[in-house]
């Protein structure tokens, strides 16, 4: 059985950096990529980026310019997200997901989903 | 900033039938891109519903569908339950924004 497992809640101040891990489980790792989706309160989804965990590539939203870092750590079956200089609009759930994926090809969704971990920024 | 256009909300009696459309352009559904559901219900992380436009993932109960025609797409849920009630997101791909993975605004689904 698939399981994302994330990190718990931080609070930041603005300016500030966040790290959010996600622990895999019940799958090889490195067969399936990692997606980021956040959620502002109340508000809706919002893809980041991803990581093809098997070579480490990752393209992130054009939104996030160089604010955004994913890598993994293969040995552990987990992927980071750093978020940097962190304003109060970053105040979100945010969620790992794993890239659907059957028989290799991706359908360019997400299965399964971690339980989120929110952030909030504030002073 | 969506891409993908959905009701904000939507209501129906215990039984019956809803629609949830979600509403494309040319760069995303029109662009021939998959479209999937997710349900989110309160406090809980979204849940893939449908995927590839009309294929449910296994454990989803017949009850939910999906179809895809031109720019847009559409859930449907027979049989009303309680338990339905909740936020549902459609999501596509879209080649000509800044983030290619895109959500719809999402609609809040009420059962009476």
């Amino acid at each position: 059985q698939v399981h994302l497992v994330q990190s718990g809640a931080e609070v930041k101040r603005p300016g500030a950096s966040v790290r959010v891990s996600c622990k895999a489980s019940g799958y090889t790792f490195t067969n399936f990529p990692i997606h980021w989706v956040r959620q502002a309160p109340g508000q809706g989804l919002e893809w980041m980026g991803w990581i093809n965990v098997g070579d480490g590539n990752t393209k992130s939203s054009q939104i996030f310019q160089d604010r955004l870092t994913i890598t993994t750590d293969t040995s552990a079956a987990t992927v980071y997200m750093e978020l940097t200089s962190l304003r109060s609009e970053d105040t979100s759930i945010y969620y790992c997901a794993r890239d659907l994926r059957v028989g290799g090809y991706s359908y360019g969704t997400f299965d399964s989903w971690g339980q989120g971990a929110l952030v909030i920024v504030s002073s | 900033q969506s891409v993908l256009t959905q009701p904000p909300s939507l209501s129906g009696a215990p039984g019956q039938r809803v629609t949830i459309s979600c509403t494309g352009s040319s760069s995303n559904i029109g662009a021939g891109y998959d479209v999937h559901w997710f349900q989110q219900l309160p406090g809980t992380a979204p849940k893939l519903l449908i995927y590839g436009s009309r294929r449910r993932p296994s454990g989803v109960p017949d009850r939910f569908s999906g179809s895809k025609s031109d720019t847009s797409a559409s859930l449907a849920i027979t049989g009303l339950q309680a338990d339905d009630e909740g936020d549902y997101y459609c999501q596509s791909y879209d080649n000509s924004v800044s983030a290619p993975y895109v959500f719809g605004t999402g609609t809040k689904l009420t059962v009476l």
